[in-house]
């Protein structure tokens, strides 16, 4: 059974530019969710996506959108980058219906905006 | 608003000692809790879930104990082990949904 994996593991942007993070869920699952983490707290839901539609979203600007692939891969993609959106960016994977609750969680992307 | 709270920014314990962490939810609508543990570079790795109609659950080390009156989940891991040294994170939400609410977690250390 193959796990979430998540790329790039680093990036560094500068204020203003745009980036995109990449995520393949583990196998098996149909729904990805992304968080933001900053440094000493928890995970921040984003959003998650299912069957290539968003399906929920945090409290995030609309700067913040994604996608979601026929074969459940997802994308991030943050435009006008702030300093404040420097941390760790996590994709986590699960399956809509069965056993839902439990989200699997990749590596993470860590984000430095300069 | 922070509906999900690890009070305890850290915790030492002796190994092969009981290591509890604790963790209070305001949200009377969470019926799904779950406890992860992240090492430094990694993603958060789940441990161990329980459902508000159950008040325990356990795998291996790990019991998860949930008090619905008191608003208030612990994880206790026995014998702790060197390896349990990590960040941990509970989380819950509600209704099979979309977003997982974490708390800030807490640092446990595992003494030799």
């Amino acid at each position: 059974e193959t796990g979430v994996t998540q790329s790039p593991t680093h990036l560094i942007k500068t204020r203003g530019q745009q980036v995109t993070l990449r995520c393949s869920s583990q196998s098996g699952h149909n729904t990805v969710s992304w968080y933001q983490q900053a440094l000493g707290q928890g995970p921040q839901f984003i959003f998650q996506y299912y069957r290539e539609e968003e399906n929920g979203r945090g409290n995030f600007p609309p700067r913040f959108s994604g996608l979601q692939f026929p074969n459940y891969s997802s994308e991030l993609n943050v435009n006008a980058l702030e300093l404040d959106d420097s941390a760790l960016y996590l994709c986590a994977s699960s399956s809509f219906g069965r056993d839902q609750e439990t989200q699997y969680f990749g590596p993470g992307t860590r984000l430095l905006v300069l | 608003d922070q509906q999900v709270k690890q009070n305890s920014p850290s915790l030492s314990v002796q190994e092969g000692r009981i290591s509890i962490l604790n963790c209070d939810y305001t949200n009377s609508m969470f019926d799904y809790f779950l406890w992860y543990k992240k090492y430094p570079a990694e993603g958060p790795t789940f441990l161990i879930s329980i459902s508000s109609i159950k008040d325990k659950n356990e795998d291996g080390r790990f019991t998860v104990f949930l008090n619905k009156s008191a608003k208030h989940l612990s994880l206790h891991i026995v014998p702790s082990q060197p390896g349990d040294s990590a960040v941990y994170f509970c989380a819950a939400n509600y209704g099979g949904a979309q977003k997982l609410v974490f708390g800030q977690g807490t640092r446990l250390t595992i003494n030799p």
